[in-house]
C-alpha cells in the first residue's frame, strides 16, 4: 500500500510571509500532483510534475519533485489570504496502473491578513 | 466549458437507508473516478471507470458500488447506510486517467443519521 505523508499538518502565518508543505513517500511514483481545496468545493489541480527532479513554477508557488520520485515539495513565496486552503499532494501509481490516486491527508494553510 | 457536476449537493439518510449519487463529468472526458473524503481518513479511493467498464476498485465494502453509462455520467450507490459513511464524496473526471489529473465535481455532503 502506497501512503503519502504531508508536513506540516496545519499551517497559520502572516501575510506576507514564505512556507514549505513537504510530501514523503517510500513508494515510488510516476507523477505527483498537488491540489488546493476550500471549503465545500472539490480540490483544484494545481500541478502535475511527471521527472526526477523537475521544479515547476506557478506564479508565487514552486513546486519540486524529488529525484527519486518519492517526494515532493511545495513553496508558497510571500503568502497571500487567498492563498488559505488545503494543500493536497498526490501520487500516481509506478506501476503503470493509471487508474487512481494516492492522496496525503493535507495542509491546511491559514494566512492572515 | 461544464465542470463536473455532483447531485444533490448535500443529503441526509437514516441508517440502514440507500442512497444513490450522481456524477455527469467534463465533456470528452471518459475516465471518472470517485472519493471518500472524511476528516479523519482524508482522500479514499473508491472506484475508477473507463468507457463503462470498472478498471479499479479501493478497499471499501461491497456495499459501495457504482456504474458508468454510455455517456460517461457515472453513480454511485450506498446501501444499508451506517452512521460512518457520512462524508464528502468526490467524483473526479480526466481525459485519460489518474495520471493526466482530476476535475473534481464540488461533491455530494452525505450525513447519516
Amino acid at each position: 500500500t502506497q501512503l503519502l505523508e504531508q508536513s506540516p499538518q496545519f499551517l497559520s502565518i502572516q501575510e506576507g510571509e514564505n512556507l514549505t508543505v513537504y510530501c514523503n513517500s517510500s513508494s515510488v511514483f510516476s507523477s505527483l500532483q498537488w491540489y488546493r481545496q476550500e471549503p465545500g468545493e472539490g480540490p483544484v489541480l494545481l500541478v502535475t510534475v511527471v521527472t526526477g527532479g523537475e521544479v515547476k513554477k506557478l506564479k508565487r508557488l514552486t513546486f519540486q519533485f524529488g529525484d527519486a520520485r518519492k517526494d515532493s515539495s511545495l513553496h508558497i513565496t510571500a503568502a497571500q489570504p487567498g492563498d488559505t486552503g488545503l494543500y493536497l499532494c498526490a501520487g500516481a501509481d509506478s506501476g503503470g496502473s493509471n487508474y487512481k490516486l494516492t492522496f496525503g491527508k493535507g495542509t491546511l494553510l491559514t494566512v492572515n491578513p | 466549458k461544464a465542470g463536473v457536476t455532483q447531485t444533490p449537493r448535500y443529503l441526509i439518510k437514516t441508517r440502514g437507508q440507500q442512497v444513490t449519487l450522481s456524477c455527469s463529468p467534463i465533456s470528452g472526458h471518459r475516465s471518472v473516478s470517485w472519493y471518500q473524503q472524511t476528516p479523519g481518513q482524508g482522500l479514499q479511493f473508491l472506484f475508477e471507470y473507463f468507457s463503462e467498464t470498472q478498471r479499479n476498485k479501493g478497499n471499501f465494502p461491497g456495499r459501495f458500488s457504482g456504474r458508468q453509462f454510455s455517456n460517461s455520467r457515472s453513480e454511485m450507490n450506498v446501501s444499508t447506510l451506517e452512521l460512518g459513511d457520512s462524508a464528502l464524496y468526490l467524483c473526479a473526471s480526466s481525459l485519460l486517467g489518474a495520471g493526466y489529473g482530476y476535475t473534481f465535481g464540488s461533491g455530494t455532503r452525505l450525513t447519516v443519521v
